[in-house]
């Protein structure tokens, strides 16, 4: 079955530096969310998209911002970079009555 | 806003043993409960879940019980197999916040063989 295909797996930035990361979620999922996750700690979440429009905001900086694009895939832009950003970055889509099914993530070290 | 705890933070047990992971929340209007097993290097993956209308769901060695009264659930695994060794998050949920999930800090098991 298809899964939520997240990118890149890997990304490497130094401070001040800009990062874009993107999710591609199950196909005829409506709802996108992205969660961070620091080493050892629970995923936290950051933004969630229903039929493209923002549908919730947790604890997500004001130096990054996502969408949700007409084809369902998302974007999370990170911007002014800090160290202390470093952290796995999880996608989950969910379709209506359905769960969460979560990306492998994609790993962001700051340097 | 919710708040979910879990314990405990670590769980050994021998290969064929039953692992109980517990968590309560703290917010009444929650109604969906998910628990989630992720593997180093993978995403959360959902293992069971539980709405509030029902008391209790099994699938194969996994069963879930909730106790909306207490606001208490549990993750229990018989048979304990060295496959199981991850770590465990119990998660909630409301309607009108999204579905947005709020996890547990996690649980470690490790099965010994």
């Amino acid at each position: 079955a298809a899964g939520v295909i997240q990118s890149p797996r890997h990304l490497i930035k130094e401070k001040r530096e800009t990062a874009t990361l993107k999710c591609y979620p199950i196909p005829r999922h409506d709802t996108v969310y992205w969660y961070q996750q620091g080493p050892g700690q629970d995923p936290q979440f950051l933004i969630s998209f229903y039929e493209k429009m923002q549908s919730d905001k947790g604890s997500i900086p004001d130096r990054f911002s996502a969408q949700q694009f007409s084809d369902y895939h998302s974007e999370l832009n990170m911007s002014s970079l800090e160290l202390g950003d470093s952290a796995l970055y999880f996608c989950a889509s969910k379709g209506r009555n359905q769960p969460q099914h979560f990306g492998d993530g994609t790993r962001l070290s700051i340097l | 806003g919710e708040n979910v705890e879990q314990h405990p933070s670590t769980l050994s047990v021998q290969e064929g043993d039953s692992a109980v992971i517990k968590c309560t929340y703290s917010d009444s209007a929650s109604n969906y409960f998910p628990w989630y097993k992720q593997e180093l290097g993978k995403g959360p993956q959902l293992i069971i879940d539980i709405r509030s209308n029902v008391g209790e769901k099994k699938d194969q060695r996994i069963a879930v019980t909730l106790n909306k009264t207490a606001k208490h659930f549990s993750l229990h695994i018989t048979e304990t197999q060295p496959e199981d060794s991850a770590v465990y998050f119990c998660a909630a949920s409301r309607p009108d916040s999204s579905y947005k999930l709020i996890f547990g800090s996690g649980t470690r098991l490790l099965v010994r063989p």
